[in-house]
């Protein structure tokens, strides 16, 4: 079975561009979430969807957002760019709502976004 | 929620036992305890997880605390690939949100 797949492997972007990361999750699951690695801030939560619907949100600004298709495939998108939004973004899916107590998050290898 | 201490680093001969500790003292009844790894360029890896009583899995065992302020997980013959850093995170409680709060984690370090 595949894993979690996030395309692309690495990305260069400008300060001012925005950019578009996706994430095809494991065969079957429903629920996708999103994390920004950074060595200074560590593994951060930025949202998690499940079934198409945004249930849960992190403390990042309105730059950052993302959506969830009926095939629960997800994409994140980041508008104007900023240098400081150079990091790892990192993409789990789970077989079920990710709230569950028991659920256990399978993560892809991230997209490695660099902005100069 | 509620907050777990790691030591920073932890080193290991290969083929020995590791014990990664971990503390939560203000864990509340409903939280689980999971484990998580990093290795070297690669997403967070699930390991085991647990509530109250301790578990195997083919990876590692999780021993808990009686009073559950802490755990261990136990890798039984480290080798060169456990290198990675390795997170303690509790799930649940009144704020459950389906998000994983990683902390910064211990980093194992294996000596061939």
């Amino acid at each position: 079975k595949a894993g979690v797949t996030q395309t692309p492997r690495y990305l260069i972007k400008t300060r001012g561009q925005q950019v578009t990361l996706s994430c095809s999750p494991i065969s079957g699951h429903r629920s996708v979430s999103w994390y920004q690695q950074t060595p200074g801030q560590g593994l951060q939560f930025l949202f998690e969807y499940f079934s198409e619907t945004q249930r849960n949100k992190g403390n990042f600004p309105g730059r950052f957002s993302g959506r969830q298709f009926s095939n629960s495939r997800s994409e994140m998108n980041v508008s104007t760019l900023e240098l400081g939004d150079s990091a790892l973004y990192l993409c789990a899916s789970s077989l079920r709502d990710a709230r569950g107590l028991n659920e256990k998050l399978f993560f892809g290898s991230g997209t490695q976004l660099s902005v100069l | 929620d509620a907050k777990t201490t790691q030591p920073n680093s932890m080193e290991s001969n290969e083929e020995e036992p590791v014990h990664l500790p971990c503390n939560h003292s203000t864990i509340s009844g409903t939280d689980y305890i999971h484990w998580y790894r990093q290795l070297p360029s690669q997403g967070p890896e699930y390991v085991i997880h647990g509530l109250t009583s301790n578990v195997n899995n083919r990876m590692a065992s999780l021993a808990i605390a009686e009073d559950r302020k802490s755990s261990t997980l136990i890798l039984h013959r480290a080798t060169l690939r456990d290198a990675a850093v390795y997170y303690c995170i509790l799930r649940g409680g009144s704020s459950n949100t389906g998000k994983l709060i990683f902390g910064q984690g211990t980093t194992l370090q294996v000596k061939p």
